[in-house]
């Protein structure tokens, strides 16, 4: 079965400096990898997605995620932080051999952007 | 519609009473999706549609839960005798049939049991 670790609960950064929030994975199959975002009091919404390809995605609000197999991660970054940017942040894998798998979702990382 | 919609938003139930979910997910998605997200806590998988079957049903917290969905698209989810320790957001996503394609998530319903 496939599953998702965010390692921190809680990632502070100063506005304009550059965030990571980290993810790494585990499936059996080929991985495909999102990212998503819980603004308070929102739905969830889709950030960006790892399928093939280049290891590095670009998404939405100038997030990008980098896929590092070898290190079995899917990173989000952005280069400059911004306050709007504090939200909760959920990374989800899917098993890319299998059908009949679900999207699974970490247990998502709390940034706060400090002004 | 055009995007996932889900009802009630809101439901105050009293325990022991059943509580059904509705979940319409974007016309076209074959792929459904039930979560529960607990106040401050992440994601938690219950169930998985693949049309009107259901695949994988194992994120099903006990046999109080059940989920059905007709004509590959209304879903409900069903709360038996319900208890204080299922109040929760319970929040529905759909997805293209592709594996590679994301899904999109419905405001949720947020369930308080009293």
């Amino acid at each position: 079965a496939q599953s998702v670790a965010q390692p921190e609960d809680q990632v502070n950064v100063a506005e304009g400096n550059p965030l990571t929030v980290k993810c790494t994975y585990s499936v059996s199959g080929n991985p495909y990898l999102f990212w998503y975002v819980q603004y308070p009091n929102r739905g969830l919404q889709f950030l960006l997605k790892y399928i093939t390809g280049d290891n590095l995605v670009k998404g939405s609000y100038g997030f990008e995620a980098e896929f590092n197999k070898s290190q079995t991660s899917f990173h989000l970054k952005k280069p400059s932080a911004l306050v709007s940017d504090s939200a909760l942040y959920f990374c989800a894998v899917r098993d890319g051999n299998s059908g009949n798998t679900p999207l699974v979702f970490g247990k998502g990382t709390r940034l706060s952007v400090i002004a | 519609g055009a995007g996932v919609s889900q009802s009630p938003s809101n439901k105050v139930t009293e325990k022991g009473k059943d509580v059904e979910l509705r979940c319409d997910p974007i016309s076209g998605h074959t792929a459904l999706y039930w979560y529960r997200q607990s106040l401050g806590q992440g994601l938690e998988f219950l169930i998985y549609f693949q049309g009107n079957s259901a695949p994988d049903k194992s994120g099903l917290p006990s046999d109080r839960f059940s989920a059905e969905r007709t004509g590959g698209s209304v879903s409900t989810l069903t709360i038996q005798r319900t208890q204080q320790e299922d109040s929760a957001v319970y929040l529905c996503a759909s997805s293209l049939t592709a594996l590679n394609t994301e899904a999109f998530f419905g405001q949720g319903t947020r369930l308080t049991v009293v």
